[in-house]
């Protein structure tokens, strides 16, 4: 199984900060990794596919980088409404597998 | 506007069954991979089991902890996504998602969930 390791398990940021949160796989993915994005409360909601490309809807202050086994989700701008948990995802290889999030509090 | 809704859930027994159902709508069911996925409170979630459609003959895959005890199939003529679970533990308990795959296998759409208690 290909092992996600999610990074930083929690962080606070103020409005219009920048963030980064990484993802590492424990085997080379292809750049087949997807970001989600879950309230509390609620279902998660698919942002990215293949490391950077956005879902239509998804503002464009969220964009992703990576290759190989190291990723990243970068929120430029963070607005209130970005406050969530978000998991990484690798769509590689089955079984598919999820980071173990990181919430993402705003001060 | 794609529409998924799980239902029934429950409390059940260790050892027990349950099959959950997910309704498909706003979209072309047939047309496209399906999953289940769960997650445990304060947990990430955890992919279980997907089925592939009728051109790739409805073959399914497995994470290795319900092989064996949970069967994933469809009903194209309805727009249902079914999971029977069967010799059900304690670490079954979990709200269960249905999804559909789109951008390979990513999981585009979720549904609202379904929780399943395992509890004596």
């Amino acid at each position: 199984d290909i092992h996600m390791t999610q990074n930083p398990v929690s962080l606070s940021a103020f409005i219009g900060d920048k963030v980064t949160i990484t993802c590492r796989a424990s085997q080379d993915i292809s750049r087949y990794l997807g970001w989600y994005q879950q309230k509390q409360g609620q279902s998660p909601r698919f942002l990215m596919y293949y490391t950077s490309i956005l879902l239509s809807g998804v503002p464009s202050r969220f964009s992703g980088s990576g290759s190989g086994t190291e990723y990243s989700l970068t929120i430029t701008g963070i607005q209130p409404e970005d406050a969530a948990t978000y998991f990484c995802q690798q769509c590689y290889s089955y079984p598919f597998t999820f980071g173990s999030g990181t919430k993402l509090e705003i001060k | 506007e794609v529409k998924l809704l799980e239902s029934g859930g429950g409390l059940v027994q260790p050892g027990g069954s349950l099959r959950l159902s997910c309704a498909a709508s706003g979209f072309t069911f047939a047309d496209f991979y399906m999953s289940w996925i769960r997650q445990s409170p304060g947990k990430a979630p955890e992919w279980l089991s997907f089925i592939r459609h009728r051109p790739n003959n409805y073959t399914t895959e497995y994470t290795p902890s319900v092989k064996g005890r949970f069967t994933i199939s469809r009903d194209d003529t309805q727009n249902v996504l079914y999971l029977q679970m069967n010799t059900l533990r304690a670490e079954d308990t979990a709200i269960y998602y249905c999804a559909k795959h789109e951008f390979g296998y990513a999981f585009a759409h979720w549904g609202q969930g379904t929780l399943v208690t395992v509890s004596s």
